[in-house]
């Protein structure tokens, strides 16, 4: 299993353009969902699902989409890129959101800069 | 304000030294909380997990414990090593439905020669 793969690694982003995070995952697990991290603030979170065709907002969602069309793929689209969209997101995946079956495995994150 | 906190911030230790990591929270109702470690330039990787019922749990030279009647965790590290040096983020998952995971900002720990 290759577990939880995030693409690009790295990416540099111009004010303004738009872009899309890819997030794969072959764990068939139901719950997926997006982290930002940034220096003293941890992980928040951005988007997450809870199966295929529902997403639902998390702590810091403006300027971000996401959409669940199928159990594996959570890509992540940035609208409009601004510099504060500067960060390392992380994509993860659970077999559920709760109880001792809720291990996020995480994907090894993509590194973001918006001049 | 965050309700999972974590102490220190971070830490610098030596080498074959132990070191205790602290993770408070008020979050409720209780469902579980896990210690992930994250390497540099890596996604977080689970090291365990303690439910309600369970004081202490090891997983090698990591050993956690719970006092789900304060609110409290730590994870205690035995004869450190290099390999040690991380970032440990605590996550208390709640027993609700939607959305349940709060995390901690996590204790960066550096282990010196």
């Amino acid at each position: 299993n290759a577990g939880v793969t995030q693409t690009p690694k790295f990416q540099v982003l111009k004010t303004g353009q738009s872009m899309t995070l890819q997030c794969a995952q072959d764990m068939n697990h139901e719950y997926m969902s997006w982290y930002r991290q940034d220096p003293g603030m941890g992980l928040r979170l951005i988007h997450y699902s809870v199966g295929a065709g529902i997403t639902d907002q998390g702590e810091v969602p403006n300027g971000y989409n996401v959409s669940r069309s199928t159990t594996e793929d959570f890509p992540l689209r940035l609208l409009s890129a601004a510099p504060s969209q500067t960060s390392v997101y992380f994509c993860a995946s659970s077999y559920r959101s709760g109880g001792a079956d809720n291990e996020q495995f995480f994907g090894p994150g993509t590194r973001l800069t918006v001049l | 304000k965050n309700q999972v906190e974590q102490s220190p911030q971070s830490l610098i230790i030596l080498e074959g030294k132990n070191c205790t990591l602290q993770c408070n929270y008020t979050v409720s109702p209780f469902s579980n909380l896990r210690w992930y470690k994250q390497d540099t330039g890596r996604g977080p990787v689970s090291l365990t997990i303690m439910t309600f019922s369970e004081n202490t749990k090891s997983n090698g030279r990591y050993t956690a414990t719970l006092d789900a009647d304060t609110k409290q965790s730590s994870l205690h590290i035995t004869a450190s090593q290099l390999s040690d040096s991380a970032s440990y983020i605590c996550v208390v998952t709640l027993s609700n439905s939607g959305y349940a995971l709060n995390f901690g900002k996590g204790t960066s720990l550096l282990v010196t020669p």
